[in-house]
Order: C-alpha cells, then sequence, then structure tokens
C-alpha cells in the first residue's frame, strides 16, 4: 500500500473551516483514500473515503486532486470537539481485507 | 457508539496470568480486526479475520491467540504477557464489501492493558 505524509499538528479556530492535507505521490489506480480520527485514549472513528471524485458527508469533505496524488480534508465548522489526530490512509482493498497501516496522522487542536 | 464493543475496559494482569479480551459488533460485518497501540506509536495491526477465517497474521508472538467463534465475535486470549505488551487494544469490524469495494472499519473503544 502507497504511504502517505501529513503534517505533524495544526491549530485551528473554533468555528473556522479545517482544511487538512495529506500527500499520497505513489497512490496506484486501485488504492482509496481513507480517513479516520482518534480523539484521545478511544478508538479510531472512520470519517470519510474516496477513490477519485470528491466527496462529502455528515462530518467532513473529502478533495482528491485529479492526479490522486494528493487530498484534504475539509471540515466545515470545526468544534473543540473535533481535536482530536486524524489519519489519512490509502489501502488497495481488493486482495487485503480491508488491512489500514497507520501512520503518525496530524494533530488537530481546534482553539476558541 | 460505533455498534462495537469491547470488554473489558481496563485489565491488569500479571507476567504468569490467562486472560481474554473480547470484542463483538452488531453491525452484520463480515470482517474483524485486532489492533495494538503502545505509547507514542501508531497502531498496529495484529490479525484479520473474514468470515471466521483469518486471513492475517501479522508476525504476532504466540502469547497473543485470536478466536473467532462466529461473524459477531472476537476473542484475543492472553497468556505470559511481557510488560512491553502494555498497550490499548482494539477492535475494529468491516462490511468488507457490502458497499462497493470499499472497507471502511469501525473500532470499538479498546481495552487498556497493564502487564505487571
Amino acid at each position: 500500500d502507497a504511504k502517505t505524509t501529513q503534517p505533524p499538528s495544526m491549530d485551528c479556530a473554533e468555528g473556522r473551516a479545517a482544511n487538512l492535507p495529506c500527500n499520497h505521490s505513489t497512490i496506484s489506480g486501485n488504492e482509496y483514500v481513507y480517513w479516520y480520527r482518534q480523539i484521545h485514549s478511544q478508538g479510531p472513528q472512520y470519517i470519510i473515503h474516496g477513490l477519485k471524485n470528491n466527496e462529502t458527508n455528515e462530518m467532513a469533505s473529502l478533495i482528491i486532486t485529479e492526479d490522486r496524488k494528493s487530498s484534504t480534508l475539509i471540515l466545515p465548522h470545526a468544534t473543540l470537539r473535533d481535536t482530536a489526530v486524524y489519519y489519512c490512509i490509502v489501502s488497495r482493498t481488493t486482495d487485503s481485507w480491508g488491512k489500514l497501516q497507520f501512520g503518525a496522522g496530524t494533530q488537530v487542536v481546534v482553539t476558541p | 457508539e460505533t455498534g462495537v464493543t469491547q470488554t473489558p475496559r481496563h485489565l491488569v494482569m500479571g507476567m504468569t496470568n490467562k486472560k481474554s479480551l473480547k470484542c463483538e459488533q452488531h453491525l452484520g460485518h463480515n470482517a474483524m480486526y485486532w489492533y495494538k497501540q503502545s505509547a507514542k506509536k501508531p497502531l498496529e495491526l495484529m490479525f484479520v479475520y473474514n468470515f471466521k477465517e483469518q486471513t492475517e497474521n501479522n508476525s504476532v508472538p504466540s502469547r497473543f491467540s485470536p478466536e473467532c467463534p462466529n461473524s459477531s465475535h472476537l476473542f484475543l486470549h492472553l497468556h505470559t504477557l511481557q510488560p512491553e505488551d502494555s498497550a490499548l487494544y482494539l477492535c475494529a469490524s468491516s462490511p468488507k464489501g457490502q458497499a462497493g469495494n470499499s472497507y471502511e472499519q469501525y473500532f470499538g473503544p479498546g481495552t487498556r492493558l497493564t502487564v505487571t
């Protein structure tokens, strides 16, 4: 599975949009981009995933560049409860039973 | 609340003890996973079960023994652990293919294990 690169930390003001970047320049055609987050001492929480089209759900939006080498997770109106470590993962799903390789992620701190 | 429950939430055990961690999902998922998260380290995949069959063992020491009696339940049996095995143990389940080819995973709250 392709490797991802994320900034180690980001600060965001409450009520503003948080834009979390992720580079995955070696992504292959059958790999999805997944985003999860982990609030301190809890299990990770699935946020969103996509293959090549932009996706939106009740939690966030995922913007994938046309060449698929990078993506951005957008939290439209950050709240204090969005403080967490955010993980960007690419995973080939056809033969690996959805194996996810977690990296260090981005520590996002939302401040009042 | 993700629909994945884990018990116990906290466990302290000695190196000679035998204990088991339990995971249960009520989501109708086909795949279940065990992960380990040590302090200051990323999550590490330990085992994958699909339709009760083990499909992945990520070079886990034999003192960790998984069991999957049915698609809804997953156990991790522990014996003669070492202090460095102290960690947060997380269970996850996935619909695997029930929504296209995506495999989003839903995690339980974890069991905080301390080996003394």
